[in-house]
């Protein structure tokens, strides 16, 4: 089975700039997470995505929005970028929602320039 | 209440030591605890888990020591190699409303094994 598979695995932006991330699931897995990584917050948890509805929610502000499709796959969106937006982005796919074995994708490196 | 504190934040060890990584949080409602272990370029992957009815669970030369009483648990990674260095993460994961699972992340440590 391919793995959990994330586009593009690196992204410059600039201050203002909007992004999209986008992420393929284990075929067969139904839910996705994302994760925000940095090396003083660690991972952080951004939202989780189950047959396209949002089932939870981590604390960070509007401009980070996602949803799921049809196919399993996501895509996360941040609006209006900040410097402070830099990270490794992940997204982790499991079989449901309420299962706790994560699989997580290689990221998206997104840097904010 | 919600914190993983994982310590330390970095470690050296020489090949064929014992690596060992301490884990403390506070919620009792915790139900699962996972070990991950992250590569450079690559994602955390699962590595070893224990839930809090069991004490000890071994997996090659990975196991995870838990105390329910302290609230703590550990890696201990035996006859260490330098294939090992990574950045390890222990996490605790909680049920929520609705059937939602939340995992709750330690800061990471980051383990490097010298030959």
């Amino acid at each position: 089975k391919a793995g959990v598979t994330q586009t593009p695995r690196y992204l410059i932006k600039t201050r203002g700039q909007q992004v999209t991330l986008s992420c393929s699931p284990i075929s067969g897995h139904r839910s996705v997470s994302w994760y925000q990584q940095t090396p003083g917050q660690g991972l952080q948890f951004l939202f989780e995505y189950f047959s396209e509805t949002q089932r939870n929610k981590g604390n960070f502000p509007g401009r980070f929005s996602g949803r799921q499709f049809s196919n399993s796959r996501s895509e996360m969106n941040v609006s209006t970028l900040e410097l402070g937006d830099s990270a490794l982005y992940l997204c982790a796919s499991s079989f449901t929602v309420a299962l706790d074995t994560q699989y997580f994708g290689p990221g998206t490196r997104l840097t904010v320039l | 209440q919600q914190q993983v504190k994982q310590s330390p934040q970095s470690l050296i060890v020489q090949k064929g030591g014992i690596s060992i990584i301490n884990c403390a949080y506070e919620n009792t409602a915790f139900d699962y605890f996972p070990w991950y272990q992250q590569f450079p370029g690559k994602g955390p992957a699962l590595l070893i888990a224990i839930r809090p009815d069991v004490s000890e669970k071994k997996e090659g030369r990975f196991t995870i020591s838990f105390n329910k009483s302290a609230k703590q648990f550990s890696l201990h990674i035996m006859d260490s190699q330098p294939g090992d260095s990574a950045t390890y993460f222990c996490a605790a994961s909680i049920r929520g409303a609705g059937n939602n699972r939340k995992l709750i992340w330690g800061l990471g440590t980051s383990l490097a094994v010298n030959p």
